[in-house]
């Protein structure tokens, strides 16, 4: 049992450039949420989804699309990376209806864009 | 925006004695929670607490809400070297969603 695994781990991206992040869980859970973290601020909420295909927006949705085809895996897409876009990414996931509200989390991407 | 501020940003102690953390939120919320982050690591769940609920306690974890001033705290007891991380708050609303304050930095000496 991996629990949220996040690849990759580190990127270093140029100004314009796209890459997807893939969070994948293998705990059977209905929710799942990206977040991103920025030096010395706790987490803020990107997208989320509440089942396989589903999405909706966060706190700072802009520049970012996602897609949860599977229920297992939620992608995150940056379309054309920009620097204010360098930050520390986390995926988390939870099980509804039981435990809806436990959040568990993956290792992180480190994301540098110059 | 986040949810609210922490206090402190950081706090440093010896090992063995008590490390209180407040918390304050700004909108309505369901639940609150607190999680801790080693550095580098991902969020570890701690302990959640109702908004119907006014303490709650797991461990060496106690908690406590009031929903009337919109705090909460977090207090943990004989603080071990180990305890040594970064400790978020974060107000639960629909789907589960969490808004996180900016963390109290804990820093206990062995």
């Amino acid at each position: 049992n991996a629990g949220v695994t996040q690849t990759p781990k580190f990127r270093v991206l140029k100004t314009g450039q796209s890459m997807t992040l893939l969070c994948a869980q293998d705990m059977n859970h209905e929710y799942m949420y990206w977040y991103r973290q920025d030096p010395g601020m706790g987490l803020r909420l990107i997208h989320y989804s509440v089942g396989e295909g589903t999405t909706a927006k966060g706190e700072v949705p802009d520049g970012y699309n996602v897609s949860r085809l599977k229920k297992q895996n939620f992608l995150l897409g940056l379309e054309s990376a920009a620097p204010s876009q360098t930050s520390v990414y986390f995926c988390a996931s939870s099980y509804w209806p039981v435990r809806a509200y436990e959040q568990y989390f993956g290792p992180g991407t480190r994301l540098t864009v110059t | 925006s986040q949810q609210g501020e922490e206090d402190p940003q950081a706090l440093s102690i010896q090992e063995g004695e008590n490390a209180t953390m407040n918390c304050s939120y700004k909108t309505s919320i369901n639940n609150l929670q607190w999680y801790r982050q080693n550095s580098g690591r991902g969020l570890v769940h701690l302990i959640l607490i109702r908004s119907n609920e006014r303490e709650k306690h797991s461990g060496r974890l106690r908690v406590t809400l009031d929903t009337s001033k919109k705090s909460s705290s977090l207090l943990i007891t004989a603080s071990r070297a180990a305890d040594t991380a970064s400790y978020f708050c974060a107000g639960g609303t629909s789907y589960g969603k969490l808004t996180f304050g900016q963390g109290t930095i804990l820093t206990v000496h062995p």
